[in-house]
């Protein structure tokens, strides 16, 4: 199984601050890599796919990169809004899986 | 507008069964494989099983495979889980996932709101 390991898996910000998530998988996996938002109490988001590809109707502050095993989720500028849990997630091949997530909080 | 609702969830106890349903609206449900997501309290996500468009291919996380089974009536445009043996470490929130793409495995898109699902004694 491919192993989807994120970091930080919390970390402390201000509105208008820049964030820099960062996922790595434990082989090369295509860019096959997906990233979601929760909010608690909600469902997932899906926020990007194929690395850095938008989901229809995210907004552009949020932007994803990187390749073979190492990619990184950025949000420009940190909105109230944006306050959540953070996933990646490998779809190169079964079993699907996830990281452990990063909590971006106040 | 896509909609996933899923129902079915609630108390069961250990080594019970329970069937999950998630009725989907707003795209065409026989063309896009569909997943089962789950979370326990307070943790990550995890993905639990993923079911072909036309039902010929199953895919099940080690975990929960020989007790779990994923199915799919397109007629009803309908999704379930019939989990079987359960343990405590089942208890979570599971949440419906549809693929983007029309094959598997691929990205998801939208996700159901979710179903508690509780073993406990």
């Amino acid at each position: 199984d491919i192993q989807m390991t994120q970091s930080p898996s919390s970390l402390s910000a201000s509105v208008g601050d820049r964030v820099t998530i960062t996922c790595r998988a434990s082989q090369g996996i295509n860019n096959y890599l997906a990233w979601f938002q929760q909010k608690p109490g909600k469902a997932p988001k899906s926020l990007i796919y194929a690395a850095s590809s938008l989901q229809s109707g995210v907004p552009s502050k949020f932007s994803g990169s990187g390749s073979g095993t190492d990619f990184t989720l950025t949000i420009s500028s940190l909105q109230p809004e944006d306050f959540a849990t953070y996933y990646c997630q490998q779809y190169d091949s079964f079993p699907l899986t996830f990281g452990g997530g990063t909590k971006v909080e106040i | 507008e896509v909609q996933l609702l899923e129902s079915g969830g609630g108390l069961v106890q250990p080594g019970g069964s329970l069937r999950l349903s998630c009725t989907a609206s707003g795209f065409t449900f026989g063309s896009y494989p569909m997943n089962w997501v789950r979370q326990a309290p307070g943790k990550g996500l995890e993905w639990v099983s993923g079911l072909s468009s036309r039902s010929t291919k199953t895919y099940y996380a080690d975990s929960v495979k020989g007790r779990f089974t994923i199915s799919r009536d397109n007629a009803k445009n309908t999704l379930y889980l019939q989990m079987n043996s359960l343990r405590a470490e089942d208890t979570a929130i599971y949440y419906c996932a549809k693929n983007r793409q029309r094959w598997e495995p691929s990205e998801f898109d939208d996700w159901g709101q979710g179903t508690l699902v509780t073993v406990s004694s």
